[in-house]
């Protein structure tokens, strides 16, 4: 049992290079987040899918896309990368019921040059 | 704006002593507080959860405290292990939505 599993584990961009992050879940979760985490800063939301086939702006979404692909899988773009978007990005899931946890992944370690 | 804070932003403790962090909230609709850990180059892993409707929930070796009167929020970890070195994230939740409000985080160091 997996979890969550993020891909890659590490990248290094350009500037106005894209790039696609991966996400995928295994627990059968109905909603899936992306957050970029900065130090000092504490997580903030980008973007976020209650269910398969919808997505929502999260607090920072400027710059990013986001595909939910399936149930299993939420993928983050970067279009044309900036260096403010150097940045841990981690996905995380959540099950249906009201009051329960997000479960993390490990997070993606971007860097923009 | 509402926001989730810490008190501490960093916490040493010898090993085998009890560690307490703490953690205000400022938004009274919070329903739903989690506590988090997150150790060097991993994501937040879950700890304990409480709801609104609670002040106390005991886990393994950890307990979380919550005082509504103050909107105050409290993990205790007892017999503090090396192991437990890491960050620990407060956040909150208002029932019915999706969007999580995240602490800051303090850094516990336990010292051998």
């Amino acid at each position: 049992n997996a979890g969550v599993t993020q891909t890659p584990k590490f990248q290094v961009l350009k500037t106005g290079q894209s790039m696609t992050l991966q996400c995928a879940q295994d627990m059968n979760h109905n909603s899936m987040y992306w957050y970029r985490q900065d130090p000092g800063m504490g997580l903030r939301l980008i973007y976020y899918s209650a269910s398969e086939g919808t997505t929502d702006k999260g607090e920072v979404p400027n710059g990013y896309n986001v595909s939910r692909l399936n149930k299993r899988e939420f993928s983050l773009r970067l279009e044309s990368a900036a260096p403010s978007q150097t940045s841990v990005y981690f996905c995380a899931s959540r099950g249906a019921l009201d009051n329960q946890p997000q479960h993390f992944g490990d997070g993606t370690r971007l860097s923009i040059l | 704006g509402e926001s989730v804070g810490l008190h501490l932003p960093t916490l040493s403790v010898q090993e085998g002593d009890n560690s307490i962090i703490n953690c205000a909230y400022s938004n009274s609709a919070s329903d739903y507080f989690i506590w988090y850990k997150q150790e060097s180059g991993k994501g937040p892993q879950f700890i304990i959860d409480i709801r609104s409707n609670m002040d106390k929930r005991q886990g393994q070796r950890v307990t979380v405290l919550l005082n509504k009167t103050v909107k105050h929020l409290s993990l205790q970890i007892a017999a503090t292990q090396p192991g437990d070195s890491a960050v620990y994230f407060c956040a909150e939740r208002i029932g019915g939505y999706q969007k999580v409000t995240f602490g800051t985080g303090t850094k516990l160091q336990v010292i051998p």
